[in-house]
């Protein structure tokens, strides 16, 4: 595709909910990262896919948190029982090597 | 957790004036690239510099590396209203499709 895109753009849940987000990369791009941005914060690292596997997922901050891909395409961010402090902006990235190109975000809100 | 931080942390100027922001970080790194982020959403990539490049420029941006104070600046000449955002540093380690790891952000405004 044209870019990296993401859905839902926006997310109101209530606490203990599980909510899915979804990421579709460029076409071509192997890697594959997640990001979390809270209010007037910067960008926190989630986790990393290259391919379907993911050598890094040393910034999921709670087991409630699991991501998944398939091959080199389609990645979802779970997240079970939400929390308010799980409140942010969720950013997908894509590369096929130094250059990194995000999507626009979901906003996720729990109530 | 942060490998960068930018300062400053907001930036208010006027249309037509220059705008400078720095950014250190801690560790070793292969690039250091810079983000513009609109309306707390998507980013764009502006511009990469890598390890063993000292200056690098694109249009109105000018971009410095400072490899023995693990410090970066950017510079944004003649501003435009339309400059506004929030602009981050980020640095990779590797070199390889390897994760970023973003400072916390200089919010820029830009007045007629």
């Amino acid at each position: 595709g044209a870019g990296v895109s993401q859905s839902p753009s926006n997310k109101v849940t209530e606490k203990g909910k599980d909510v899915e987000l979804r990421c579709d990369p460029i076409s071509g791009h192997t890697a594959l990262y997640w990001y979390r941005q809270r209010l007037g914060q910067g960008l926190e690292f989630l986790i990393y896919f290259q391919g379907n596997s993911a050598p890094d997922k040393s910034g999921l901050p709670s087991d409630r948190f699991s991501a998944e891909r398939t091959g080199e395409s389609v990645s979802t961010l779970t997240i079970q029982r939400t929390q308010q402090e799980d409140s942010a902006v969720y950013l997908c990235a894509s590369s096929s090597g130094g250059v990194k190109f995000f999507g626009p975000g979901t906003r996720l809100t729990v109530l | 957790s942060q490998q960068g931080e930018e300062d400053p942390q907001a930036l208010s100027i006027q249309e037509g004036e220059n705008a400078t922001m720095n950014c250190s970080y801690k560790t070793s790194i292969n690039n250091l690239q810079w983000y513009r982020q609109n309306s707390g959403r998507g980013l764009v990539h502006l511009i990469l510099i890598r390890s063993n490049e000292r200056e690098k420029h694109s249009g109105r941006l000018r971009v410095t590396l400072d490899t023995s104070k693990k410090s970066s600046s950017l510079l944004i000449t003649a501003s435009r209203a339309a400059d506004t955002a929030s602009y981050f540093c980020a640095t990779d380690a590797s070199g390889t499709a390897s994760k970023l790891t973003f400072g916390t952000g200089t919010r820029l405004q830009v007045t007629l």
